[in-house]
């Protein structure tokens, strides 16, 4: 079974810290993304990387920075955590080949930001 | 551009009863993937299924049964004989050409006993 997971089910950090979200997979997985989940907006997504060190914009990543520099670990990092960045995070990984495109989801870390 | 739309923010149906969780897409790809994901109160979304654009076979896995129907690009989710356990947010899912996966906001669902 494919396992994803993420280093905090809660968090609750001050305005202006520096926060580190840590995610591994146990998979072997190319693919590897961020989310954060907010009640009536859905998904949307932060960040993905394809491949050890590299990375590309999602929807909504102002704000955040990400690190992938081993194949199983995906860092998001907010800078300088602020109060609109409270929210669930999900890390999530998928295999890129054969049509097996489904992303498999991490539990999940809740941010407060105080 | 690409969309998901999950017209039905909540449902409640009573335990037993027949629910479908509708989904419409958008997209100008001739080539891509629709998904169901199911998110308990535990938090983590669960992947049920997926579809490729060229499979427009409707699937049935034991209560659950998925339509998927290109000319109207909408691909629903029905839930028969519903359970309590069958309580949770269900999302709905796009993906073309790249490996980016577009969520609906989600249809919240609650099975009364």
């Amino acid at each position: 079974d494919v396992k994803v997971t993420q280093s905090s089910r809660y968090l609750v950090k001050r305005t202006g810290e520096k926060v580190f979200l840590e995610c591994v997979q146990d998979m072997d997985h190319e693919n590897m993304f961020w989310y954060r989940q907010d009640p009536g907006l859905g998904l949307r997504l932060i960040y993905f990387s394809y491949d050890v060190k590299m990375k590309e914009k999602g929807d909504i990543p102002e704000g955040y920075s990400v690190s992938r520099e081993k194949k199983e670990r995906f860092s998001l990092i907010l800078e300088s955590a602020s109060t609109n960045q409270t929210s669930m995070y999900l890390c999530a990984s998928n295999l890129y080949s054969r049509g097996n495109y489904e992303q498999y989801f991490g539990p999940g870390t809740r941010l407060t930001v105080t | 551009a690409q969309k998901v739309t999950q017209a039905q923010t909540e449902i409640s149906v009573v335990e037993k009863e027949d629910v479908t969780l509708d989904c419409v897409y958008e997209t100008r790809d001739t080539t891509y993937y629709l998904f169901w994901y199911k998110q308990p109160p535990s938090g983590e979304l669960v992947f049920l299924i997926r579809r490729n654009s060229f499979d427009e076979q409707n699937e049935i896995s034991g209560r659950y049964s998925w339509n998927f129907q290109k000319s109207t690009s909408s691909f629903n989710f029905t839930i028969t004989a519903s359970q309590v356990v069958d309580s949770a947010v269900y999302f709905c899912a796009l993906m073309s050409r790249d490996d980016k996966i577009i969520f609906g906001k989600g249809t919240r669902l609650h099975i009364l006993p």
